[in-house]
Parts: structure tokens; sequence; C-alpha cells
């Protein structure tokens, strides 16, 4: 019955490796988000998708990029990974609502 | 933009008794406005969400008011249980269906049940 699913629950990447945070979702909706929270804070917006059309968060680093091949999918690159990028990374979708994966909780070595 | 305030930071109730967080926004046009649970590791979970042409909405325990003069909102649970224990969060937005909408959310309630 998952809706928004995050895949991997917990990643380890090394210090600078590449590394790739996927969602996909079964709901068709037309928006996908991608959220950054740190331990005790509130979930920050990186960027988000409105259908094919990437929209930027002002503030969010150039090490993070997304892609988004078709409705269903869509990944979170983030290309030198460095310790404070040590969080968990929410996907989301909406419609009206919004409905958000159970995260990725992603460790910098 | 959207700024929201919430409060308190952390709540603590004893079984049973009744628990309200308090938010306020600063954006008169913001139209919705959804509550989360989030426990520990896992992603928000919408447990209430309210839209700006209803004044109150309530589902088993849980309710939501909102006063959109004064532009606050609040979530009450009644009965409380330990598993209410989590992290909440009010947040919220403006938009139509099927559009982008950004979530400005509040700082989080860590709410304690004590059995």
């Amino acid at each position: 019955d998952a809706m928004v699913i995050q895949n991997p629950r917990y990643q380890v990447t090394q210090f600078g490796k590449p590394v790739t945070l996927s969602c996909s979702q079964t709901l068709n909706h037309n928006v996908m988000y991608w959220y950054q929270q740190k331990s005790s804070q509130a979930p920050k917006l990186l960027f988000h998708y409105y259908d094919k059309d990437f929209n930027n968060e002002a503030d969010t680093p150039d090490n993070f990029q997304s892609r988004r091949p078709n409705t269903s999918f869509c990944f979170l690159d983030i290309r030198s990974p460095g310790l404070g990028d040590a969080a968990m990374y929410l996907c989301a979708t909406s419609s009206y609502g919004y409905t958000f994966g159970s995260g990725t909780r992603l460790t910098v070595v | 933009g959207e700024n929201v305030e919430q409060h308190p930071s952390t709540l603590s109730v004893q079984e049973g008794d009744s628990a309200v967080i308090k938010c306020t926004y600063s954006d008169s046009a913001s139209n919705y406005f959804p509550w989360y649970k989030q426990e520990l590791g896992k992603g928000p979970q919408l447990i209430i969400d309210i839209r700006s042409n209803v004044g109150e909405k309530k589902d088993q325990r849980i309710a939501v008011t909102l006063n959109k003069t004064a532009k606050h909102f609040s979530l009450h649970i009644t009965e409380t249980q330990p598993e209410d224990s989590a992290v909440y969060f009010c947040a919220a937005s403006y938009g139509t269906s099927g559009s982008a909408r950004q979530l400005t959310f509040g700082s989080g309630t860590q709410l304690t049940v004590l059995p």
C-alpha cells in the first residue's frame, strides 16, 4: 500500500563519494519534492518538480542535483557529500495534500 | 514569505489527558494547514489537515481548529495514549489542487505521554 517509496532506508557513503537516493510514487501526482531534515529540525525544501519543470530553492547548494525521468520516479544526487550533508532525506508528492515517503537516513563517513 | 511559529517545543501529559499544540502563520493567503506526526527514524505522517474554508475538523481523538482572522490553528488530542508520543509538526501552504505548493513547517513539538 506504500504510495511514496524511498530506497534505501539507510545509506552510508564516504566523504566526497557521489551518492544517489531514489523515490517512486504510485499516486500519479504531478509534483514531487525533496526535503532535507536534520536532527531535531523541521524538514527543509531542497527543490521540486512540477511535471518535468525543475524548481530549485534559492539556498539549495549546487552539490545537490535531481532528476525526474518520468512521473513515477525522482532521484536526488549528492555530487560530493560532506559531513554536514548527513541527514534524513524525504521525498513527497502532492496533488492537494502532501504525502511523504519514509525517508532515507544518510550517513557520511 | 510564510512564517510558521509552533508552541510548545516540548509537551508532557499523563495518559488519558488532553494535549494542545498551537501554531500561528503570517501569510493570509495560506489556505491549507496539515499536521504531521513523526516517529523516530520515520517520515512525517499526515494525521489531519484543514482548509481555509473550514473552522474545525475532527477525526476520532484528533481535532484541528483554525482561526483565519487571528491566523492561528491548533491541534487537539484527547484521551492521549503512550503511542501518541512523537514529534508533531504543523505546516501552512498556499495553492490549488494539482499545483506545486511549498509547505512551511513549524519547528515541531515533542509530545511525551506518560503512562
